[in-house]
Parts: structure tokens; sequence; C-alpha cells
């Protein structure tokens, strides 16, 4: 099946820093990628939409100049948390569709620690 | 405003029996549902997924079922096995509107062996 590679599984940082994370196709070209955010024992909480070559789409609420997002390619999408803060600590998990196929593949995950 | 809802946010089976987690959902529209189940830590995986224009959709131990008239979905597994333990998340898409996928808040299973 399908498969989506998203790293780093954890990462720890001081508040202020940049993070970024990296979330790949490995066997499909990913037209649309999604960027979702877990807070505990809350449901998924869609960030953004990006699809290649174009800007993202955020949901209302989220800051676009905070979580950056590039989709550069058919295969890579990455999320940078810009200057994180010990709220922005939480499970970020990415997706990834090809062309309309109802089927979303999904990262492992990353989890933040922002001290 | 959720779309999707999944009211029980625990349950707790013993093992051999039925388990049966239950997701509904208000936009009429959605065309295309699906069942994903999540580890502590890790990404969601694909389990099940059925169309509007059926009822019940079958895979090995899981089953779901969709009441449009209701609307309301089920999933069953049965025998439960205590690697079932796991977060349940219903999704809903209508794929005429685009990629947009509407999760409920997810339901944590335990089985207990």
């Amino acid at each position: 099946g399908a498969v989506v590679s998203q790293h780093p599984s954890r990462v720890i940082c001081k508040s202020g820093t940049s993070v970024k994370i990296e979330c790949r196709s490995l066997d499909f070209q990913a037209t649309t990628m999604f960027w979702y955010r877990q807070f505990p024992k809350q449901s998924l909480m869609l960030m953004a939409t990006s699809n290649e070559g174009s800007k993202a789409t955020y949901e209302q609420g989220v800051e676009k100049d905070k979580f950056l997002i590039n989709h550069a390619s058919l295969t890579l999408s990455t999320l940078t948390v810009t200057s994180a803060h010990p709220e922005d600590s939480s499970f970020y998990i990415c997706s990834a569709q090809q062309g309309r196929d109802e089927k979303l593949f999904f990262g492992s995950g990353t989890q933040l620690s922002v001290l | 405003d959720q779309q999707v809802k999944q009211n029980s946010p625990s349950l707790s089976v013993q093992e051999g029996r039925i388990s049966i987690l239950n997701c509904d959902y208000t936009n009429s529209m959605f065309d295309y549902f699906l069942w994903y189940k999540k580890y502590p830590a890790e990404g969601p995986t694909f389990l099940i997924s059925i169309s509007s224009i059926k009822d019940k959709n079958e895979d090995g131990r899981f089953t779901v079922f969709l009441n449009k008239s209701a609307k309301h979905l089920s999933l069953h597994i049965v025998p439960s096995q205590p690697g079932d333990s796991a977060v349940y998340f219903c999704a809903a898409i209508y794929r005429l509107a685009g990629n947009q996928f509407y999760f409920g808040t997810g339901t944590s299973l335990t089985v207990i062996p």
C-alpha cells in the first residue's frame, strides 16, 4: 500500500526556535497533502491543505505566518513551525492523497515539545 | 461546527465479543465514509470504507453499516482482539466538493483480554 514518511518523529526545541517537519509520499504522487494537529483526547484538527505548486489553504484560526507550508513537489510537503512557543506543543500529522482518491494515507506523526 | 460526531469517547469490550463504534453526521451531501484506526504516537491507518450507495461493507472481522436516513454509521468488530485496542476515527467526504475530509473526535476502544 501507499506509504507516507514523516520525520522527525519527535522533536524537542526551545521556545523561539523554528522547527521543520517533512512529509514524503514514497510510492505515489501526492497531488494534495494535508496537515493535522491533534491535541490529547481530541480529534484531528485540519490545519491546512496544500496542493503541489500552489499556496496552502489554511483553516480558520490557523496562523499562516506561523505555520509555513511548502508543497514544492508531488512527493514532498513541509510544515515549518516558526518561533515555536510551548502552546505549539502537539502531535502533528500529515496525510497525502493521490488525485481524487478517497483514501488518505497518513504519516506516522511528529510529537513536538517546545520548552 | 462538528459535522461528524462520535459521541462515545471510549468503549471497553471483552476479548471475543463484538465491538460497535458509532458515528453520526449532519451533512446529507457526504457520499463516502471511512474508518481509521490510530495507535498512540502514530498516524492513523485506513481500516474500511463505504460509499453512500451501499448500506454495508465487510472486510474480515470489520463491517461498516450505513443508515443514510438516520445519518448514522457504525463499525462492528467481531470477534474483538486485544490488538484492536486503539482510537477509531470515522471520516466523511463529499467527493464532488473536493478533498475535504471531516473527522469525528474519535472513540478509544479497549479490548480486555
